[in-house]
């Protein structure tokens, strides 16, 4: 089984700061990593993901998240955050092993509120 | 390119009565998943499809709720005699590999 923690429920940050959104997770098996954003009242929309290859992963929108496999953390950082990045964000990760579930856990959410 | 589509996006219904979401994935997405988010929290999985085929279903899903795809394209998601506890964002994911890719959502409330 997977679990997700993201272990700030909110960031504040001020326009053009940088900003980090830190998750770890934990896995009996390999896993798939994704960051997902989610404006007020929409669905998800997928960021950037994670499955094998270089650690350093390049998403929409400037974001950019490292994979960390003895730390167990998937991060997600933006040099230069816009007020239009103010949402929730999402770390998920999907076990893989033959005949294993395709589902993708959750963590709880980060809400960056970006101010001028 | 036509995303993820869900309906109706929002339905207000009295405890008891049924109610029926409709899921149409991205064309030629073999997979389809459905979701369910409540206020504060991450999504969590309900059930998924390969094709027509109903491969996995939470403990969630309790026998209240049914999913179907029965010609492998769009999808639904009945809950029967509904509770306050099934107030929720209802969210459907499509797939062809690895990624998932999620529509607007269904938000219930149950009254």
């Amino acid at each position: 089984a997977q679990s997700v923690t993201q272990l700030d429920s909110q960031v504040p940050v001020f326009e053009e700061a940088p900003v980090e959104l830190r998750c770890n997770y934990s896995s009996s098996v390999s896993v798939y990593l994704f960051w997902y954003v989610q404006y007020p009242n929409q669905g998800l929309q997928l960021l950037l993901k994670y499955l094998s290859g270089s650690t350093l992963v390049k998403g929409i929108n400037g974001f950019e998240a490292e994979f960390n496999k003895s730390q167990t953390s998937f991060h997600l950082r933006k040099p230069s955050v816009h007020i239009s990045d103010t949402a929730e964000y999402f770390c998920a990760v999907r076990g893989f092993s033959s005949g294993g579930s395709e589902k993708l856990v959750f963590g709880k959410g980060t809400k960056l509120t970006v101010n001028p | 390119d036509t995303g993820v589509s869900q309906n109706p996006r929002h339905k207000i219904t009295k405890r008891g009565q049924n109610v029926t979401f409709r899921c149409d994935p991205i064309s030629e997405h073999n997979r389809l998943y459905w979701y369910r988010q409540t206020l504060g929290q991450g999504p969590e999985f309900l059930t998924y499809f390969q094709n027509e085929a109903q491969l996995e279903k939470s403990r969630l899903l309790s026998d209240r709720f049914s999913a179907e795809r029965p010609k492998g394209s769009f999808s639904t998601l009945e809950i029967q005699r509904t509770e306050q506890g099934d107030s929720a964002m209802y969210l459907c994911a499509s797939s062809l590999g690895v990624g998932q890719y999620f529509g607007p959502g269904t938000r219930l409330t149950v009254t």
